[in-house]
């Protein structure tokens, strides 16, 4: 099945530095990869969500690469704010096509912005 | 518009019990899915339902079961509770047959004692 690497697993940034992080999946058939954040005691909110059939997105401060080829996709957070502190989630899913309807998820990166 | 709504928000109840939990999609949602979320395992996929069909099924034993009624809203039972199914129980839905675009709910805590 598909297997979900996230890294690193906290990160601890200055507000308005940039903040990325990585996630690499094992499964070429995979075509749907959202971000989720999650805040303490609430459920992961989708920030944003990529598909294969394109390299980048773009949204607001917060943007998505996606490399086919490496099997790998990353969350790029600029100018960050005390508010974007939060754990983040990657995940991976074939979003179309065949059965597998479910996402498998990164271990989680605790972002960290310090004022 | 409403979010996702799952119900109760705490549980807590004793090796051997069982338990259900509700979950209620985004109004127009017909997929929903069930996470686990522990802090050692991350999250994990329980099962998703789509019109009143599973559709898929992750790797837990057969005391976690659910369905899902004619309205979308589904619910999801864990039988003859250990102290390991402590976790919080997360619902998603999403509106159409590819899984696209999950909504979460904010989850049911389960502490098992």
């Amino acid at each position: 099945g598909e297997n979900v690497e996230q890294h690193p697993s906290t990160l601890s940034v200055q507000e308005g530095d940039s903040a990325v992080i990585k996630c690499t999946y094992s499964d070429s058939a995979s075509n749907y990869f959202p971000w989720y954040k999650q805040e303490l005691g609430k459920g992961p909110q989708l920030i944003i969500d990529i598909r294969s059939n394109v390299g980048e997105k773009k949204d607001q401060r917060i943007a998505v690469t996606l490399n086919k080829t490496a099997k790998h996709f990353s969350l790029h957070i600029t100018e960050t704010q005390p508010e974007d502190s939060a754990v983040y989630f990657c995940a991976a899913s074939m979003g179309s096509g065949g059965s597998n309807y479910k996402l498998t998820f990164g271990k989680g990166t605790l972002l960290t912005v310090n004022p | 518009k409403a979010g996702v709504t799952q119900t109760p928000r705490y549980l807590i109840k004793t090796r051997g019990q069982q338990v259900t939990l509700s979950c209620s999609p985004i109004s127009g949602h017909r997929s929903v899915s069930w996470y686990q979320q522990t802090p050692g395992q991350g999250l994990q996929f329980l099962f998703e339902y789509f019109s009143e069909t599973q559709r898929n099924k992750g790797n837990f034993p057969g005391r976690f079961s659910g369905r899902q009624f004619s309205n979308s809203r589904s619910e999801m039972n864990v039988s003859t509770l250990e102290l390991g199914d402590s976790a919080l129980y997360l619902c998603a839905s999403s509106p159409a047959v590819m899984n696209y675009g999950y909504t979460f709910g904010s989850g049911t805590r389960l502490t098992v004692v």
